[in-house]
């Protein structure tokens, strides 16, 4: 298994500024992944964080907004840029343990934030 | 296109066993997951099926019929604690989670 602590877990955050979520697993693992989740709704994938090179991003999620770093195969970060309130959401870091494709995901405690 | 549909809420009985239902569309198919999540926390892991049948764990069972593209998730013996959202996931042919809406159970005294 793998334990994901996740900072900052709450923010608020003023419209226009950016944010960095830090994401840190206790070992090392092929995926990681950035997650964001509103209130009720289901899990939208933005971004599988690779180590070492560019991040893949889904559609409608773009660098400039949501750069992301993975340095290496145990950290990983997720910048929300000039935030607005449409932003106010639960981000979640997620990462893949296993050597196959299906290994079991684990996920972070969240970052919950709020643009005003 | 792909999509996974499961009901909004449930609402049942402790001690009693409840079915949540999932139905998929993906293109391919390399498993189903679920996942629990409590009400502000992280979903945790609770099943995955590949093959069709019946995998048993505990208080929790989960089923998979691949040609119907169905699954369903069994909570036997319920307790105050399984109130949370139950969300279900399944893996398409590039490994991608198309994830459900979740389920969200309300258990009763």
């Amino acid at each position: 298994s793998a334990v994901i602590s996740q900072k900052p877990s709450r923010d608020i955050c003023q419209r226009g500024t950016s944010l960095t979520i830090q994401c840190q697993v206790d070992s090392q693992v092929t995926m990681m992944f950035w997650y964001r989740q509103q209130p009720g709704q289901s899990l939208t994938l933005i971004a599988t964080a690779n180590q070492g090179s560019e991040a893949t991003y889904e559609s409608g999620f773009v660098i400039d907004k949501f750069p992301i770093s993975r340095p290496n195969l145990t950290f990983s970060t997720l910048t929300v840029s000039n935030m607005s309130p449409e932003d106010s959401s639960i981000y979640l870091c997620s990462a893949q343990s296993g050597t196959g494709d299906t290994g079991e995901l684990f996920f972070g405690e969240g970052s919950r934030l709020t643009v005003l | 296109g792909q999509n996974i549909d499961q009901p909004t809420e449930m609402t049942a009985t402790e001690g009693a066993i409840v079915q949540i239902n999932c139905t998929y569309q993906t293109s391919g198919f390399n498993g189903l997951f679920w996942y629990q999540q409590h009400a502000g926390e992280a979903p945790t892991f609770l099943s995955y099926n590949v093959l069709d049948g019946l995998e048993e764990k505990g208080r929790f069972s989960s089923f998979l019929s691949r040609s119907k593209g169905y699954s369903y998730l069994l909570l036997k013996e319920l307790q105050m604690k399984d109130s949370a959202s139950y969300l279900c996931a399944a893996m398409d042919s590039n490994y991608q989670l198309i994830w459900g809406a979740g389920t969200k159970l309300i258990i009763k005294p």
